[in-house]
């Protein structure tokens, strides 16, 4: 079983839509939780991170965490053709450098 | 300014052959690493270097897989007799201090994208 699961999609939405990106986990010791978005032929890009459990909102983008039941979350509102890629979940060991990875969820926004 | 650069960006190899692929990190990162992405697949870690030294390789997934920044700055990973399962996309990103965790961000490169016939 991986440490990090994500369902692969994919996701396909209409324009506007609200998007809900999931994930869980298993190694209680991940404290730091980050989503990546990848474009097809390019590298990850950092879209939001958060420490330990909690909310963060970034302007379309709100990123949640609960270590209680080890989910992590990302939401797009108002979702748009340029949000179409693929997102991964991430996250690493506090003092740790290795990143381990969700497989990644394909999302495409139809407009 | 420039991001992190990677060469070649597409690589076909016989099996068994041996090959080299480059990784330009950003000017004055101090950490870099490796990632193997299998199609369809998320990255997995490979190796991580702060300036010049190899403080993780755990994620190398044999001794044909070996990785080097002799200078602190660019970076070769080497694969040698590669197989048809060593074909994926090659990522490498910097970050600009030692510092775990989203606090630092990791950097990524467009990835070489191997191909073992």
């Amino acid at each position: 079983q991986k440490e990090v699961e994500q369902d692969p999609g994919p996701l396909s939405v209409p324009e506007g839509a609200i998007v809900s990106l999931n994930c869980t986990y298993s190694n209680s010791a991940f404290q730091y939780f980050m989503w990546y978005r990848q474009y097809s032929r390019k590298g990850p890009e950092l879209l939001m991170y958060t420490y330990s459990s909690g909310n963060k909102e970034d302007g379309r983008f709100t990123a949640q965490v609960d270590k209680s039941s080890k989910y992590i979350s990302l939401f797009i509102r108002d979702s748009q053709p340029s949000d179409s890629a693929t997102y991964l979940c991430a996250t690493t060991r506090g003092g740790y450098q290795k990143v381990t990875f969700g497989t990644g969820t394909k999302l495409q926004v139809i407009p | 300014g420039a991001g992190v650069s990677q060469s070649p960006r597409y690589k076909v190899a016989k099996r068994g052959q041996d090959v080299a692929l480059r990784c330009d990190p950003i000017s004055g990162h101090v950490s870099l690493f490796w990632y193997q992405q299998a199609l369809g697949q998320g990255p997995e870690f490979l190796t991580y270097f702060q300036n010049e030294a190899q403080l993780d390789k755990s994620g190398l997934p044999s001794d044909r897989f070996f990785a080097e920044r002799p200078e602190g700055s660019v970076s070769t990973l080497k694969i040698q007799r590669t197989q048809q399962e060593d074909s994926a996309v090659y990522l490498c990103a910097s970050s600009l201090s030692g510092l775990a965790g989203g606090t630092d961000t990791q950097y990524f490169g467009p990835g070489t994208r191997l191909t073992v016939l």
